[in-house]
């Protein structure tokens, strides 16, 4: 069966500190993967995807990151961290293209506090 | 990707049938309609998915119009457990994105 693995829970960091969040999926090749934001009381925000190694597409600009070294990681980096980065962060996964009927599968998020 | 639209909250009875509307009256032909829904600090969860014709799971129904503009999420007995954002998603068959808006919050009362 297929996992999905995002960590840490939660994090505090200060800002302009560096950021690193990783997510990995098990059970699967060649999915698409995804990052998600949601800022406190608000909807999901869609951050990053990808369709392949190497392959990012960013949807907001931002400070924010993406990169996918492996078939089934997907990291979301930040060089100086702002205020406005704290939210909740979903990593998700679907099948590979096309996505036709196909659903989407989350992690737990990690929730970012920008101190 | 449609643009869908849905009531920002709704109030449900425990043991009562929810029905949750949404619109998307630009949908096209190859577009899915998806339904998630998000717990509090936890990630959204699929519920179901449908094309043209009705759809029935463990979880929920979902009428579709015969026109495609508008669907119906149906929970046919609410628990406290439902309490949730639900959100409605048109996505194209080809595409690899999934977009979400506000969803409608749904809160079920004993």
């Amino acid at each position: 069966s297929q996992t999905i693995h995002q960590w840490p829970a939660t994090l505090v960091q200060p800002v302009g500190s560096p950021l690193s969040l990783e997510c990995t999926v098990e059970g699967t090749s060649n999915p698409n993967l995804y990052w998600y934001r949601q800022a406190a009381g608000r909807g999901l925000q869609l951050l990053f995807y990808s369709v392949g190694i190497g392959q990012i597409s960013s949807e907001v600009p931002q400070n924010l990151s993406a990169s996918r070294p492996q078939d089934r990681q997907f990291i979301l980096s930040s060089k100086k961290l702002l205020l406005s980065d704290s939210g909740f962060y979903l990593c998700a996964w679907s099948r590979g293209t096309p996505i036709r009927g196909t659903e989407a599968f989350f992690g737990q998020g990690t929730r970012l506090t920008v101190v | 990707d449609a643009k869908t639209t849905q009531p920002t909250s709704m109030d449900c009875a425990e043991g009562r049938a929810a029905n949750l509307p949404c619109n998307h009256s630009t949908i096209s032909g190859n577009e899915y309609v998806y339904w998630y829904r998000q717990i509090h600090s936890q990630g959204p969860q699929y519920i179901i998915h449908g094309l043209k014709n009705n759809e029935t799971n463990e979880m929920a129904s979902l009428i579709i119009t015969e026109d495609r503009k508008s669907s119906t999420l149906i929970l046919p007995h609410a628990t406290l457990r439902d309490t949730a954002v639900y959100y409605c998603i048109a996505i194209h068959n080809a595409g690899n994105m999934l977009t979400f808006g506000g969803g409608t919050r749904l809160m079920v009362k004993p």
